[in-house]
């Protein structure tokens, strides 16, 4: 079985410019979830998505970053300006959805560095 | 609100000995819990989960972890360390069945095996 898709692995951009990360699920995982983890914390929650409805973006920093995820499959999610302080490894995780089927797979992440 | 407090940033133990890594959780609901494990430059790899059957929990690659509601712990062990141990792991919690799945992570330990 496939695992969680990420692209692009690694990202260097200045500051001011935006930068958009892609995620595609394991096949048939009905709930999405992107995190951020900054260098030596752990990862914290963005965004949650439940097929293609957002469940969960409280923590997410509307004013810059969005997300999407269009007929509930691939998620995309964008940083528009980027900050110094973004920088830091962008995981995407998904669930099965299904009550008991608890276990979030995660991806490899895209690593961003703004300069 | 559910939260994770790993104790000790920073592990070291010989090959062949014993592993401990602490973890403390703080919720105000029945929690599930899980310890994944972070290879560099890799996304999260699930050991082992708590799901309120088995208080013992036996994972991948030899580890184990124990649920201890009077002490509010879920330390993770393993009774010989390998050099492929070396790794980053994260304790993690979320609300129990029907919570929403929204992981909480603690800040990680990292665990080093020196021969």
């Amino acid at each position: 079985e496939a695992g969680v898709a990420q692209s692009p692995r690694y990202k260097i951009i200045e500051k001011r410019q935006s930068v958009a990360f892609w995620c595609n699920p394991i096949s048939g995982h009905a709930t999405l979830y992107w995190y951020q983890q900054i260098l030596g914390q752990g990862p914290k929650l963005l965004i949650q998505f439940q097929n293609n409805g957002v469940v969960d973006d409280s923590q997410l920093p509307k004013d810059r970053f969005s997300a999407e995820r269009l007929k509930g499959v691939d998620s995309t999610l964008k940083i528009q300006p980027a900050k110094l302080e973004d920088s830091a490894v962008y995981l995407c995780a998904s669930r099965e959805g299904a009550v008991g089927m608890e276990t979030q797979y995660f991806g490899p992440g895209t690593r961003l560095l703004v300069l | 609100a559910q939260s994770v407090t790993q104790l000790g940033s920073h592990v070291s133990v010989s090959e062949g000995a014993l592993v401990l890594l602490r973890c403390n959780y703080s919720s105000s609901v029945p929690p599930y819990l899980f310890w994944y494990v972070q290879y560099p430059n890799q996304g999260l790899q699930l050991l082992l989960k708590y799901t309120s059957a088995a208080t013992l929990v036996k994972g991948i690659n030899g580890f184990e972890a124990e649920f201890k509601k009077s002490e509010t712990s879920f330390h993770l062990t393993k009774p010989s360390a390998h050099m492929s141990d070396a790794a980053e792991y994260f304790c993690a919690v979320t609300r129990g069945a029907g919570g929403g799945n929204k992981l909480t992570f603690g800040t990680g330990t990292q665990l080093k095996v020196e021969l």
